[in-house]
């Protein structure tokens, strides 16, 4: 399968802030890439798609001033949270297409930020 | 109606025996399944694909797609406790649609 790695894999950040986290694709060109948003025991929630070369697409009630998405290159992706608030805590986890698996989508490991 | 069901679960069964994890969906037009695994406090893992009628087995792992019926199963033979997790069925329209995920069946699997 594809890798796909997420960095930081974990962030403390005090309310105000903002966060920026990466996401690669280490194996193969992700022209796709998406944010994903899970708090505990819930569901999977897609936040956004990012498309290299242009801008995001976000889903319904997702802020685009709040939750910056940059997908400059085909292999790397940045999500940056900012003017972070306590709500704002969750576990951001990407994924990358991968055109010669059939489109298969491969997640990274996740990122857990805590904002307080 | 949910584009994507599965039951919530949580599914129990004793090591050893079989697990039957059930999805079906709403769009007839789907054309990708996905299976995904997702431990808890980690990001979900890919373990399964399935895109043309009938059963596709990997391992102690069989995906089972019935078009007809809008229907997709994995069924987990020889479970064993590290099977426990949240099974995610997945589905897409085309390659090019992005995927659109069930609820998740929680699996435990009782030594």
């Amino acid at each position: 399968g594809a890798v796909v790695s997420q960095h930081p894999s974990w962030v403390i950040c005090k309310s105000g802030t903002s966060v920026k986290i990466e996401c690669r694709s280490l194996d193969f060109q992700a022209t796709t890439m998406f944010w994903y948003r899970q708090f505990p025991k819930q569901s999977l929630m897609l936040m956004a798609t990012s498309n290299e070369g242009s801008k995001a697409t976000y889903e319904q009630g997702v802020e685009k001033d709040k939750f910056l998405i940059n997908h400059a290159s085909l292999t790397l992706s940045t999500l940056t949270v900012t003017s972070a608030h306590p709500e704002d805590s969750s576990f951001y986890i990407c994924s990358a297409w991968n055109r010669d698996s059939l489109y298969e989508q491969y997640f990274g490991p996740g990122t857990r930020l805590t904002v307080t | 109606q949910k584009e994507v069901e599965q039951n919530s679960g949580p599914l129990s069964v004793p090591e050893g025996a079989i697990a039957s994890l059930n999805c079906t969906y709403s769009d007839r037009g789907s054309q990708s399944f996905f299976w995904y695994r997702q431990y808890s406090g980690k990001s979900p893992e890919l373990i399964m694909s399935i895109y043309s009628n009938g059963d596709k087995e990997d391992g102690r792992f069989t995906a089972q797609l019935n078009k007809a019926s809008q229907y997709v199963s994995l069924l987990i033979r020889d479970s064993q406790p590290s099977d426990s997790a949240t099974y995610l069925c997945a589905v897409k329209k085309t390659s090019y649609d992005k995927v659109i995920f069930g609820p998740g069946t929680s699996l435990s699997v009782i030594p």
